[in-house]
């Protein structure tokens, strides 16, 4: 069965950092590219980034771009999302999700997500 | 950036009732169009993959259709646990991008 773990989420001031993790289960993590989500309260859904399955590329949106960082180690089957300079902007409720191993993506699995408030 | 826009970005609707949502691009994107249903406190589901695709284990009155830029998620017959909010997102190029969403309510 697949599975996925978000951890790390909580409150957090502005201008701070947080770190996620994502826990994988139950398929080839490696072969996978992986993709973190957003969806702040009430609202819709955003694509964070994703991370190719060797690591070797990755993409994010614009507003996050030089403030965080997408990583994973696929020997702990582990996905991870660094957040800097956090604003009000970022509290959200934050997904991991199992992305494309090649062609065109789509989510197919997605963690029960953690919640990161950015708040004084 | 391809902007996606869901119309309408709310129904209501009864049991049995067949809906459609509509989802038009800014630009072509081929098939390249997925479908997700999510209840409230929940991770959103994958329904749809490129247009017209149903993922394992969806339900048959499902069914979604389009190229280009115009796209649609029929719900046949309308069952209670479809009330939920449904968004559309394409994967024809980055950065990858939902719709608003569309919730669906009992009428």
């Amino acid at each position: 069965e697949v599975q996925l773990v978000e951890s790390g989420g909580g409150l957090v001031q502005p201008g701070g950092s947080l770190r996620l993790s994502c826990a994988a289960s139950g398929f080839a993590f490696s072969s996978y590219w992986m993709s973190w989500v957003r969806q702040a309260p009430g609202k819709g859904l955003e694509w964070v980034a994703n991370i190719k399955h060797d690591g070797s590329q990755k993409y994010f949106v614009d507003s996050v771009k030089g403030r965080f960082t997408i990583s994973r180690d696929n020997a702990k089957n582990s996905l991870y999302l660094q957040m800097n300079s956090l604003t009000a902007e970022d509290t959200a409720v934050y997904y991991c999700a199992r992305d494309k191993i090649s062609g065109p993506t789509n989510f197919d699995y997605w963690g029960q997500g953690t919640l990161v408030t950015v708040s004084s | 950036d391809i902007q996606m826009t869901q119309s309408p970005s709310s129904l209501s609707a009864s049991v049995g009732d067949r809906i459609t949502i509509t989802c038009r691009a800014s630009q072509s994107i081929s098939s390249y169009l997925n479908w997700y249903q999510q209840t409230p406190g929940k991770a959103p589901k994958l329904l749809i993959y490129t247009a017209s695709n149903l993922q394992s284990g969806v339900p048959l009155r499902f069914s979604g259709s389009g190229s280009g830029t115009d796209f649609t998620l029929t719900i046949s017959s309308l069952q209670p646990e479809d009330f939920a909010s449904y968004y559309c997102q394409q994967s024809h190029s980055g950065p990858l991008t939902f719709g608003g969403g569309t919730k669906v309510e009992i009428k």
